[in-house]
């Protein structure tokens, strides 16, 4: 089973369409969440970290389930600007071992008119 | 501007010719960390730093070397590349090691070994 995992998609949604996507991870023991973005070849960029209470930043919602191991992210009124791959990341790390990131293959957003 | 940087960008080499890339910061950033882009695989580790002369293995190192002697510098070195490190790479550093700190990535060096 990989440490995390997404559904690589494409999702193909129109402008202005509600989107979600989820992200399972197998470390019950990891500390942080992230959501980067990824657009084509080129470095993935921080999008927002995901907190235990959820957290909004604009049109973009994350939220955490340590429960049952995933994570999320919402994405309202979607702009073909949003188009790109979006990376569910977990950082394992407790103590030591340094600030390791591991990434989800993820998950081919585009946006059309 | 802070930025993470990366040379070369493209790179194609042949077999067994030692190569290395650079990576520099210019946020005085504590850790820095190489990572290895392969379709259906996503973003591999291959070393991080944690300081100065502090480096340790990733998830994949095999065939590769790093070294940092400055803050700013971690290059990454293969001494005999195989077509298998054929792949995009990609620099990281952040503030500090904390498992929270945000990890700010170069641009990327897409490796070709024939």
């Amino acid at each position: 089973r990989k440490e995390v995992e997404q559904d690589p998609g494409p999702f193909n949604v129109p402008e202005g369409a509600t989107v979600a996507f989820n992200c399972t991870y197998s470390n019950s023991a990891s500390q942080s969440f992230f959501w980067y973005r990824q657009d084509c070849r080129k470095e993935p960029k921080l999008l927002m970290s995901v907190y235990s209470s959820g957290n909004e930043d604009g049109r973009f919602t994350a939220q955490l389930n340590r429960a049952s191991q995933y994570i999320s992210l919402l994405i309202r009124d979607s702009k073909l600007s949003d188009s790109a791959t979006y990376l569910c990341v977990v950082n394992p790390s407790t103590r030591g071992g340094g600030n390791k990131l591991t990434f989800g293959t993820g998950t081919q957003l585009k946006v059309e008119l | 501007e802070a930025q993470v940087t990366q040379n070369p960008r493209y790179l194609i080499t042949v077999t067994g010719k030692k190569l290395t890339v650079t990576c520099s910061q210019n946020m005085n950033h504590e850790y820095m960390s190489w990572y290895r882009q392969d379709p259906g695989l996503g973003l591999r580790q291959i070393y991080y730093s944690m300081n100065v002369e502090v480096t340790d293995k990733g998830d994949v190192p095999e065939g590769y070397k790093v070294s940092r002697k400055e803050k700013r510098n971690f290059p990454l070195i293969l001494e005999s590349p195989s077509p298998n490190q054929t792949s995009l790479y990609f620099c990281a550093s952040s503030p500090g090691v904390l498992n929270t700190d945000t990890q700010y990535f170069g641009p990327g060096t897409r490796l070709t070994v024939l």
